[in-house]
């Protein structure tokens, strides 16, 4: 495909409301990973995948955020009960390998989460 | 702790000037350095990596183990690359999944070229 597909683009959730949030990686990148990214910061790191296996989730910041990447390739990002705190753009990257192996990680444009 | 410091929220120098983007990073080993761009309206890519020593659109940058630093310098400024610059770190090493695979990032510095 052409890169990275996220959707949707933008979104508006009512605080309390539990948002879905898709990522269609490069075809064939076994890596995936998901980024929060606040207004006026740098992009911090929520969850990685190597293929179905979610290898690292230590950056998620509460139990309302869940992942999954069921077959391997594409991921959605759950958020429950949202909070405004959570208003940021959430990107998903994705690499061919293993980025600690050389694999260069592309970005997707981003989901705009605004909570109201 | 890990982290990625870019000082300054805003570079503004003018076309032809010499640019350096300062990255100071902390870190409890051996990391990879990297440097992204966000130009306009587009996504987040890769600028070039440490590993690499290449040159992309001119720019070079020199991972400093002493100073921790891992500066992003062009001799003579463009207006094109007017955009975000995010300095990052991996922690390197290369075992197989873990955390070593993730990036962690500066707050970034927005260059603004003026013609």
């Amino acid at each position: 495909g052409a890169g990275v597909s996220q959707s949707p683009r933008y979104k508006v959730a009512k605080r309390g409301q539990d948002v879905a949030l898709r990522c269609d990686p490069i075809s064939g990148h076994v890596s995936l990973f998901w980024y929060q990214q606040a207004l006026g910061q740098g992009p911090e790191f929520l969850t990685y995948f190597q293929n179905e296996a979610q290898l690292d989730k230590s950056g998620l910041p509460s139990d309302r955020f869940f992942a999954e990447r069921p077959e391997g390739s594409v991921s959605t990002l759950k958020i429950q009960r949202t909070q405004q705190e959570d208003s940021a753009v959430y990107l998903c990257a994705s690499s061919l390998g293993s980025p600690s192996s050389g694999n260069t990680i592309y970005f997707g444009e981003g989901s705009w989460l605004t909570v109201v | 702790a890990q982290r990625v410091t870019q000082p300054e929220k805003l570079l503004s120098v003018f076309k032809g000037a010499p640019v350096e983007l300062k990255c100071n990073y902390s870190y409890s080993g051996s990391p990879e350095l990297f440097w992204y761009v966000q130009y306009s309206r587009q996504r987040l890519q890769l600028l070039l990596r440490h590993i690499s020593r290449e040159s992309i659109k001119g720019f070079t940058a020199d991972l400093n183990k002493g100073e921790t630093s891992f500066h992003l310098k062009k001799p003579f400024a463009q207006e094109e690359d007017s955009a975000m610059y995010y300095c990052a770190l991996s922690g390197g090493g290369g075992f197989y999944g873990g955390a070593t695979n993730k990036l962690i990032f500066g707050t970034g510095t927005l260059l603004a070229v003026q013609p």
